[in-house]
């Protein structure tokens, strides 16, 4: 039944070690997103693929990249982890313009 | 000042009460309007979405007040699994740019 599925839901990763979120979507939506959210703050948004238009948001960092190998799938890269980069990161997908649909989030810890 | 603005709360609501809660925006040209629902450590779920004539779903009301930019929720008859943080979400462009507060917090005690 699962829509969007993210993996790992649980990530510790090393300051300065390269990481890969995975995200994928049984629902065949044109557009996917990547989300970061801090405790008690509200989603930001990274980027976007509308199909495979990447479209990055102007005050996303260079060390997070994206890639989306084809409808079903998409990766978040964080090149170099820093403790400002722990948080959840959420996945969400939608057919343009409607109700976005949020996968379970992973939880980055950075130590 | 934020895109998206709320009052954090929490707002304590005695199981059976009713409370209501605002966001305010600030971009006049917002397209559409929503409330999520998050429960800690979970992914936010469209509770529902915000119409220009205001909207009812069960227990739930949302209002939509374009000229001093702000909508609202009510939730009446509070159920102990009302307990959660509300985001107010604001689409700002046709794609799907949302735009989402940090939430209000809402502990429906018995």
């Amino acid at each position: 039944d699962a829509m969007v599925i993210q993996n790992p839901r649980y990530q510790v990763t090393q300051f300065g070690k390269p990481v890969t979120l995975s995200c994928s979507q049984t629902l065949n939506h044109n557009v996917m997103y990547w989300y970061q959210q801090k405790s008690s703050q509200a989603p930001k948004l990274l980027f976007h693929y509308y199909d495979k238009d990447f479209n990055n948001e102007a005050d996303t960092p260079d060390n997070f990249q994206s890639r989306r190998p084809n409808t079903s799938f998409c990766f978040l890269d964080i090149r170099s982890p820093g403790l400002g980069d722990a948080a959840m990161y959420l996945c969400a997908t939608a057919r343009m313009g409607d109700e976005q649909f949020f996968g379970p989030g992973t939880r980055l810890t950075v130590l | 000042r934020k895109e998206v603005e709320q009052d954090p709360g929490p707002f304590n609501v005695p199981e059976g009460a009713t409370v209501a809660f605002n966001c305010t925006y600030s971009n006049s040209a917002s397209q559409s309007f929503f409330w999520y629902r998050q429960d800690c450590r979970k992914e936010p779920k469209l509770l529902m979405s915000v119409y220009s004539s205001g909207n009812e779903d069960g227990r739930f009301t949302a209002q939509l007040n374009r000229a001093s930019q702000y909508i609202s929720l009510l939730i009446r008859d509070s159920k102990l699994s009302d307990s959660a943080t509300y985001l107010c979400v604001v689409n700002k462009a046709s794609w799907g740019k949302l735009q989402f507060g940090a939430g209000t917090q809402v502990v429906v005690t018995p």
